[in-house]
This record gives structure tokens, sequence and C-alpha cells, in this order.
């Protein structure tokens, strides 16, 4: 069975540091990864995927992910945190063949102060 | 292009009342995905459909939710009678396909329910 593992409940930095969320994920056969961001009141927003080729993915607002396949992690980073991106954030992943289901991290708050 | 809408925002009822939830995807996009993510959790799949048909509602409890998508396009969620653990919030989302190149999902604003 496919999973995603969302270590850590809430990461906190400062603005202007890089940050880091991370996600691990179980899954047979081919990953594809995701990344989305919640804020609140409002529905989840597509960040990036991971879906082939190049392990460092590029995605808005300025994110990138790294998808490790031995350490079987795709985590999320930013070089220069800003406050405004203080949010909740999803990690999700896909098994290779199927209807395109997507299987959800608990989410991890990130707050970014000032 | 518009986004994914659904209405009601917010909705408040009794345990062993009704509800219903609509959705209506991006112009275009075949499949429709809804959702149910539980405070602290990340959302479920409750249901799939491509285009008018169900692909996926093996985690739908049948014996309460309901969902359909006649045209292809609009979908409504119901549920009857409610529990007081159905209260979360229900997100609608849609893709242009199920293929590698058009997979990504878009999500509504949600609708929060509050079962007392």
């Amino acid at each position: 069975a496919q999973s995603v593992a969302q270590p850590e409940d809430q990461v906190n930095v400062a603005e202007g540091n890089p940050l880091t969320v991370k996600c691990t994920y179980s899954v047979s056969g081919n990953p594809y990864l995701f990344w989305y961001v919640q804020y609140p009141n409002r529905g989840l927003q597509f960040l990036l995927k991971y879906i082939t080729g190049d392990n460092l993915v590029k995605g808005s607002y300025g994110f990138e992910a790294e998808f490790n396949k031995s350490q079987t992690s795709f985590h999320l980073k930013k070089p220069s945190a800003l406050v405004s991106d203080s949010a909740l954030y999803f990690c999700a992943v896909r098994r290779s063949g199927g209807y395109n289901k997507l299987i959800f991290g608990a989410g991890t708050r990130l707050a970014v102060h000032p | 292009e518009a986004g994914v809408a659904q209405s009601p925002r917010y909705k408040i009822i009794e345990k062993r009342q009704s509800v219903a939830f609509w959705c209506n995807p991006i112009s275009g996009h075949a499949t429709l995905y809804w959702y149910q993510q539980i405070l602290g959790q990340g959302p479920k799949l409750l249901i799939q459909f491509q285009n008018n048909g169900v692909v996926d509602d093996s985690q739908l409890p049948k014996d309460r939710f309901s969902a359909e998508r006649l045209k292809g396009v609009d979908s409504t969620l119901k549920i009857q009678p409610a529990k007081l653990e159905d209260s979360a919030v229900y997100l609608c989302a849609s893709s242009a396909g199920t293929d590698l190149l058009q997979e990504t999902q878009y999500f509504g604003p949600g609708t929060r329910l509050l079962v007392l």
C-alpha cells in the first residue's frame, strides 16, 4: 500500500532563512510526487510535481523539491522564506498506473516569523 | 480561467439530518474528485468520476454518502443521515484527464461541515 509521511507537525523559520519541509513516501512501482499548499479557508493550491527526469523540481512561488529515490524522500525547499509563505503544506503520492488517486500526508504547518 | 466552484462554503446541521454539496469543475475537465479533510489530517479521496462514470468509490461510506455527476459536468455529494464524525471540510477537485501529463488536480475552496 502506498503512504506518505510528513514527520513534522510544524516548522518554524525566520524570514529570509532557507526552509525545508520534509516528506517521505512508500509506494510500489514508480512514485509520482506532489506538493500542495493550503491557506486558511481556501482549497489546496498545486505547487509542484515530480514525474520523471531531473531530481530537482522547480515550482510556483520560488519553491523547489528534491526527489531522492534511495531515501524515498521528496523534501520541499525554498532558499529564502517569506512571511506570506506561512501556510499548511501537504505532500502527496500517486502510484504508476491506477486512476490518478492521490494519497496525502497529514500536513506540515509552516510558520515564518518576521 | 475560472477555478473549481463549490457551494455552500459553510453548513451547520444536526446529526441525523441530511446535507448536499455542489461542485462545478474547471471547464473541460473530465475527471472530478470529492475529498474529505478531517481537522488535522490530509484529504482523503471519497469518490472519483471520469466524465459521468465512477472509477473509484472504495472509501465512500455508501450506507450514508452518495454522489452523482449525471451530465459529466457538475456534481453533488449527499450525506444522509449525518453523523458527528462527518464534521470535516469537503473538497472538490478536477483534472483534465488521467494521463500522466494531465494529472494535476485543481481544488475548490471546500465546504466546511459541522454536525452537532
